[in-house]
């Protein structure tokens, strides 16, 4: 049962356009979520959290949106580059689960010159 | 300094040998994670240390041993694995056990022959 989902395997941006990353989950319970972005042969490396008492957090061209109501997130990267091609990962925890990250299955994001 | 480092790089051992692999971290981080992290799937919790005391142990099979010696070190003691067991370990800490945002080493890619 995958509670954190993350249903494109993979995106493909054009440079300098906006890249968007969609994440849903099904536990209610979850209250802080997480993207971490993670390049071939290194580790996942944070990037940008929110709380569920927001609906957005913005950092430089990182922003994620928390829909609660549909259980559902975002990140936009704008714009996007070259660089930012890499596998990106959705986490969620809960309060109750001692903050344990639950990791959706990530989407490779491709940015193309 | 938010560098999570581990050692080995690489490692292939035999399904009879015993092995350890090796996390450290200088950020003043009491909470200490192993993930395993098999090729196209998210990172799975292994083990939690709060302030040096193993406080989770996702259901791991006894051939995997971790330990915590000191605040800034941790390892994971491999006995007798299986070829399944091959995969990307990670090693994360965070700044208190309730503390959301997790720092990723590179990992340590074992395989098992």
């Amino acid at each position: 049962d995958q509670q954190v989902k993350q249903n494109s395997p993979s995106l493909s941006v054009q440079e300098g356009r906006i890249s968007i990353l969609n994440c849903d989950y099904t536990n209610s319970m979850f209250d802080y979520f997480l993207w971490y972005k993670k390049y071939p042969a290194e580790g996942p490396t944070f990037l940008i959290s929110i709380s569920s008492i927001k609906d957005k957090n913005e950092d430089g061209r990182f922003t994620v949106f928390l829909n609660k109501s549909a259980k559902h997130l975002s990140l936009h990267i704008v714009p996007s580059q070259p660089g930012d091609s890499a596998v990106y990962f959705c986490a969620a925890s809960s309060s109750g689960s001692a903050r344990q990250l639950t990791f959706g299955s990530g989407t490779q994001l491709t940015v193309l010159p | 300094d938010t560098e999570v480092t581990q050692t080995p790089k690489h490692l292939v051992m035999g399904m009879t040998n015993k092995k350890s692999l090796k996390c450290e971290q200088h950020m003043g981080h009491r909470a200490m994670y192993w993930y395993k992290q098999k090729a196209k799937k998210p990172p799975e919790l292994m083990f939690v240390y709060s302030y040096e005391k193993l406080s989770i142990n996702e259901s791991v099979p006894s051939r995997f041993s971790p330990e915590c010696p000191n605040s800034s070190l941790l390892n994971l003691h491999l006995h007798a694995l299986q070829p399944e067991d091959s995969a990307l370990y990670l090693c994360a800490s965070s700044q208190t056990p309730g503390q959301n945002e997790q720092y990723f080493g590179p990992g340590t890619r074992l395989t098992v022959t």
